[in-house]
């Protein structure tokens, strides 16, 4: 089994909608968790960082569940500019450099 | 700033033949990270550096691969007799003092095994 794992998608949205999905990992002892942005032959980019008690920023909310595992990203009126690939990156300690990405979910918004 | 860099962007070889990647990181930035990314596949962790020791070089994939880093600085990342499987894009980052910092990533280099 991955370490961790995401639906591919794509997932295709109008502009303004609302777009959620989710990351399992299989470490139950994982400690960080993060989203990163990828835009098609770019580099990864910090997107967000994932806590306990959940987060937002703008228009992007990011949950963790360590009961069932996963975590989540939700956002809200999509704009143009977020279609991209969505990579889940979690740490298997609070401080570790090692960082486990899943494949990526893309985002696709249409006008 | 500048960011981190990488070079060459794109590189195609033969198979058998050996590459040098390079990567320039931020600068200050002590941590250094290899990854590669191969089509439809997550990052995969090659080898992490903290000034110009790796103390983790266990996602190498086999002893084919060597990185080293000079000067607290400059990594390249060599692979010897390139084998197809090789081809991917290998990336870059950067941190500060290694642990826990938000990592910044290169463009990649592009290889392609042929």
């Amino acid at each position: 089994r991955k370490e961790v794992e995401q639906d591919p998608g794509p997932f295709n949205v109008p502009e303004g909608a609302t777009v959620a999905f989710n990351c399992t990992y299989s470490n139950s002892a994982s400690q960080s968790f993060f989203w990163y942005r990828q835009d098609c032959r770019k580099e990864p980019k910090l997107l967000m960082s994932v806590y306990s008690s959940g987060n937002e920023d703008g228009r992007f909310t990011a949950q963790l569940n360590r009961a069932s595992q996963y975590i989540s990203l939700l956002i809200r009126d999509s704009k143009l500019s977020d279609s991209a690939t969505y990579l889940c990156v979690v740490t298997r300690t609070l401080n570790d450099y090692k960082l486990s990405f899943g494949a990526g979910t893309t985002v696709t918004v249409r006008a | 700033g500048a960011g981190v860099s990488q070079s060459p962007s794109n590189k195609v070889t033969e198979k058998g033949k050996d590459v040098e990647l390079r990567c320039d990181p931020i600068s200050g930035h002590t941590a250094l990270y290899w990854y590669r990314q191969s089509l439809g596949q997550g990052l995969e962790f090659l080898i992490y550096f903290q000034g110009n020791s790796a103390p983790d070089k266990s996602g190498l994939p086999s002893d084919r691969f060597s990185a080293e880093r000079t000067g607290g600085s400059v990594s390249t990342l060599t692979i010897q007799r390139t084998q197809q499987e090789d081809s991917a894009v290998y990336l870059c980052a950067s941190s500060l003092a290694g642990i826990g910092n938000e990592q910044f990533f290169g463009p990649g280099t592009r290889l392609t095994v042929l």
